[in-house]
């Protein structure tokens, strides 16, 4: 089971919007509505950002978003805070029963 | 409030089996599904495998062979432990609750880092 893809790094300025994606393929993101997203800062245990694609946790601020087109799926940090500034995971549940993560993407603000 | 506190060696010789334990607070683990993942050093996310409060069992393939995750209710309590290790295995392992209707992991503790070296 390959890990999904993502950029290995986006960056943007306070205040705007990025969008950081995870590529699988139709055995994980595409076969089901169950990606999830965390964020990670050095030295600490992942937080979940995102469930179930789209579904944002209790705590999590509202500039963070989820969405999902064919084998891909995206989040997107809208007015980005230094606070932003993480490694972010992809995490797919896949045909065989298994959860893959992606490659993590490094968020610089 | 939900708490995971990982405990076990933080350094393991090659060949031998890595055993550690997730102690969780604030809640039972029965009725709920419970999962390791690890990270080696500058690395990504790897998901190990998660075991229910009755003791059902999913593992990934690669690690399928040697990895068993069990739970104690008495203790309110689970564990991992990874046979015949390499240094490949060195990473921080983290303990989290799965939740299984959802496909995510929602309460995580703050890892372990074990190496493996002689």
């Amino acid at each position: 089971q390959s890990a999904l893809t993502q950029p290995a790094s986006v960056s943007g300025s306070p205040g705007q919007s990025i969008t950081i994606s995870c590529t699988g393929t139709s055995s994980d993101v595409g076969a089901y509505n169950y990606v999830s997203w965390y964020q990670q800062h050095p030295g600490k245990a992942p937080k979940l950002m995102i469930s179930e694609v789209t579904d944002r946790p209790s705590g999590v601020s509202n500039r963070f978003s989820g969405s999902k087109s064919g084998n891909t799926a995206s989040l997107t940090i809208s007015g980005l805070q230094a606070e932003d500034e993480a490694d972010y995971y992809c995490n797919s549940y896949t045909t065989t029963n298994t959860y893959v993560f992606g490659t993590g993407t490094k968020v610089t603000v | 409030q939900v708490q995971l506190q990982e405990s076990g060696p933080g350094l393991v010789k090659p060949s031998e089996t890595l055993s550690l334990t997730c102690t969780v607070s604030g809640g039972s683990i029965s009725g709920y599904y419970w999962g390791w993942i690890r990270q080696p050093p500058g690395e990504g996310l790897e998901w190990i495998g998660y075991v229910y409060s009755t003791g059902s069992t999913n593992y990934n393939p690669s690690l399928k062979s040697r990895v068993t995750i069990s739970g104690d209710t008495s203790k309110n309590q689970f564990s991992l432990k990874l046979t015949s290790v390499t240094a490949a295995d060195t990473a921080v392992y983290y303990c989290a609750r799965y939740h299984l209707g959802g496909a995510y992991f929602d309460y995580w503790g703050q890892g372990t880092l074990v190496t493996v070296s002689s």
